[in-house]
């Protein structure tokens, strides 16, 4: 089976940045995934890395170590909407099935 | 465009019935995933399928079954609802992993 392993909280203050690590335990690794929820709406994709380094799309980056089986998100210049759920997932063989963790929540103070 | 559209977004059980979500996606998609979410817990998947007429289970699919006849259309089926099947019910497509799953607004079950 598949364990991922990622903080149950993080709060911060507006403009502040965040880092999200989530370490992984699996076989058959294809790559890490990140997913936004907001309280009672569905998950959003963010990223996915699956290559070592880091991916960069906008505000948010997310960097992926298969040697260490580690990953972060990092969320930069943090704004009051950025409050949400926080997943990391992997992906396991060739059918793209996910596997998640049980999620980061983040929130923003003003 | 719609993406992925589930039916109902609220039901209420009776343990012992049964009912179907339904899920459909308009993108074309192959894969196809259910996965349910239980309160501040992260999501299990149930079933998926990678493309008409294929199907295979999930981490959690006791109690689930699934048929997939059209790309579009990935209906799960719970048979004889328990009180552990109340969670919220997400259904997923995906083209390529690089672009990610798209998931619908999800289905609430309670069953009492």
């Amino acid at each position: 089976g598949q364990s991922l392993e990622q903080p149950s909280e993080v709060t911060a203050v507006e403009g502040a940045i965040v880092q999200i690590n989530c370490t992984y335990q699996t076989s058959g690794f294809y790559g890490l995934s990140w997913y936004q929820q907001h309280d009672g709406g569905a998950p959003t994709f963010l990223s996915y890395n699956a290559l070592d380094g880091l991916e960069e799309t906008g505000r948010f980056s997310s960097f992926l170590s298969r040697s260490d089986s580690y990953g972060y998100l990092l969320l930069q210049e943090l704004q009051m909407k950025d409050s949400a759920s926080y997943f990391c997932a992997v992906t396991v063989g060739n059918d793209y099935k996910l596997s998640f963790g049980a999620g980061t929540t983040v929130t923003v103070r003003a | 465009n719609a993406g992925v559209t589930q039916t109902p977004k609220f039901r209420i059980l009776k343990i012992g019935q049964s009912m179907t979500l339904q899920c459909a996606q308009d993108m074309n998609h192959n894969y196809m995933y259910w996965y349910r979410q239980d309160p501040g817990m992260g999501l299990k998947l149930i079933y998926y399928s990678v493309g008409a007429g294929i199907t295979d289970k999930g981490e959690v699919p006791n109690g689930y079954n699934v048929s997939r006849s059209t790309t579009e259309d990935f209906p799960l089926r719970l048979e004889l609802a328990a009180p552990s099947q109340t969670s919220v019910y997400f259904c997923a497509s995906s083209l390529q992993e690089i672009y990610g799953y798209t998931f619908g607004s999800g289905t609430r079950l309670t069953v009492v």
